[in-house]
């Protein structure tokens, strides 16, 4: 199947700091991803739709000036926690959508962990 | 998006074969059904996806009724690595641009 990566696997900082996580699409092209954040014995939370060359579209209650999100080629979108708290620690997931003959594919990267200290 | 609804955990031995199955009712014309394990700390994996009736592939079933409103998810002889969460979801590239909304899923665990 397709793969997506993501980088950093897991990333340490201080609070107030930004963090940037990029998502690729290794040998596709994504004019969609996905970001998800999931908590501790949690479900994955959607966050965001990020699409190639437009404004991402974010959940409710997702604080769009908080998580920045750049999809600005078709194999990469970037998401930013900007001013990142203790509560924002959590594994932030990837997703990009693959689109044939009706089918919704979506494959996902390995995760980043974020820890905000 | 459809709502699905799945047991929350499961128990099996190793060696069985294992059906999780997953209702959703409000599923729409366009959606497909698809399902994705996820082990600790990685990324959910797709495992099997369908329209109607039954998909195989090599690792797993997936059982879809004629009126769609459940699906089973068959993994045949189970063994310890198959211990994971197993997500069913409903969705169309259609429908809300193909966004996925994840439920809380069946933690599996396979015993020796």
């Amino acid at each position: 199947g397709a793969v997506v990566s993501q980088h950093p696997s897991r990333v340490i900082c201080k609070s107030g700091t930004s963090v940037k996580i990029e998502c690729r699409s290794l040998d596709f092209q994504a004019t969609t991803m996905f970001w998800y954040r999931q908590f501790p014995k949690q479900s994955l939370m959607l966050m965001a739709t990020s699409n190639e060359g437009s404004k991402a579209t974010y959940e409710q209650g997702v604080e769009k000036d908080k998580f920045l999100i750049n999809h600005a080629s078709l194999t990469l979108s970037t998401l930013t926690v900007t001013s990142a708290h203790p509560e924002d620690s959590s594994f932030y997931i990837c997703s990009a959508r693959v689109v044939s003959g009706g089918r919704n594919e979506q494959f996902f990267g390995p995760g980043t962990r974020l820890t905000v200290l | 998006l459809a709502k699905t609804t799945q047991p929350i955990s499961m128990d099996s031995y190793e060696g069985q074969e294992v059906n999780i199955t997953c209702s959703h009712n409000n599923i729409a014309t366009n959606d497909y059904i698809t399902w994705y394990q996820q082990f600790p700390s990685q990324g959910p994996r797709f495992i099997i996806q369908g329209y109607k009736t039954k998909v195989t592939n090599e690792v797993a079933s997936l059982f879809i009724p004629a009126d769609r409103k459940s699906s089973t998810l068959s993994l045949p002889r189970v063994s310890l690595s198959d211990t994971a969460v197993y997500y069913c979801l409903v969705g169309s590239p259609y429908n809300q641009g193909g966004k996925l909304i994840f439920g809380q899923g069946t933690e599996l665990s396979v015993k020796p």
